[in-house]
């Protein structure tokens, strides 16, 4: 079975400041990793994904991500704050599941607000 | 494409009664699946399917029903609404050789 934890339920940076948001997981077989940001009232939309080529995945609106496996972890980060990033974002691990099919396990979550 | 569709996009229910959580995608895609969400828990997989006529349960199934007779539809059925089912429902689908899921815009549900 696979798990995800996302440390931090809310992050409050400045705009212009890094933004940093830390998800660790765990897997029994190789992982496919994905952050996902949801705008308030909205549905899910996928920033970027890891599938186990390389681990410096970049994404859209200035995202990226680094696959640490020795660390278990996915941290999502940005070099500049926009106030339009702010929104509530999910890390998720996909793997095979007890009946063999690949299943979705999300994190709790951790809404980021920007400051100006 | 339109998508991911999700019809209502909120209902409001009385406890014991019944309704279908409709969804629908046109991207031909083999894999969907029904979340609930709720504050402070992410999402949580209640209940998806691989194929027409294949459907399996998730992580918290109890309460629901699910069928697939199409590649396209993939309702949810509440039988008799509890107010523990009070949340937010996203659908989503994935074709069989993506990683990606594509989700609806939610379905808002509050019973009393």
């Amino acid at each position: 079975a696979q798990s995800v934890t996302q440390l931090g339920s809310h992050v409050s940076v400045s705009e212009g400041a890094l933004v940093l948001l830390r998800c660790n997981y765990s897997s029994s077989v190789p992982p496919y990793l994905f952050w996902y940001v949801q705008y308030p009232n909205q549905g899910l939309q996928l920033l970027l994904k890891y599938t186990s080529a390389a681990t410096l995945v970049k994404g859209i609106n200035g995202f990226e991500a680094e696959f640490k496996k020795s660390e278990t972890s996915f941290h999502l980060t940005k070099p500049s704050a926009h106030m339009s990033d702010a929104a509530e974002y999910f890390c998720a691990v996909s793997s095979w599941g007890d009946t063999g099919r690949r299943a979705l396990t999300f994190g709790s979550g951790t809404r980021l607000q920007v400051q100006p | 494409n339109a998508g991911v569709t999700q019809t209502p996009k909120f209902q409001v229910l009385k406890t014991g009664q019944s309704m279908t959580l409709q969804c629908a995608q046109d991207m031909n895609h083999e894999y969907m699946s029904w979340y609930r969400q709720d504050p402070g828990m992410g999402l949580r997989l209640i209940h998806y399917s691989v194929g027409a006529g294949i459907t399996d349960q998730g992580e918290v199934p109890n309460g629901y029903n699910v069928s697939r007779s199409t590649t396209e539809d993939f309702p949810l059925r509440l039988l008799s609404a509890a107010p523990s089912q009070t949340s937010v429902y996203f659908c989503a689908s994935r074709g069989g050789t993506s990683y990606e899921q594509y989700f609806g815009p939610g379905t808002r549900l509050t019973v009393t």
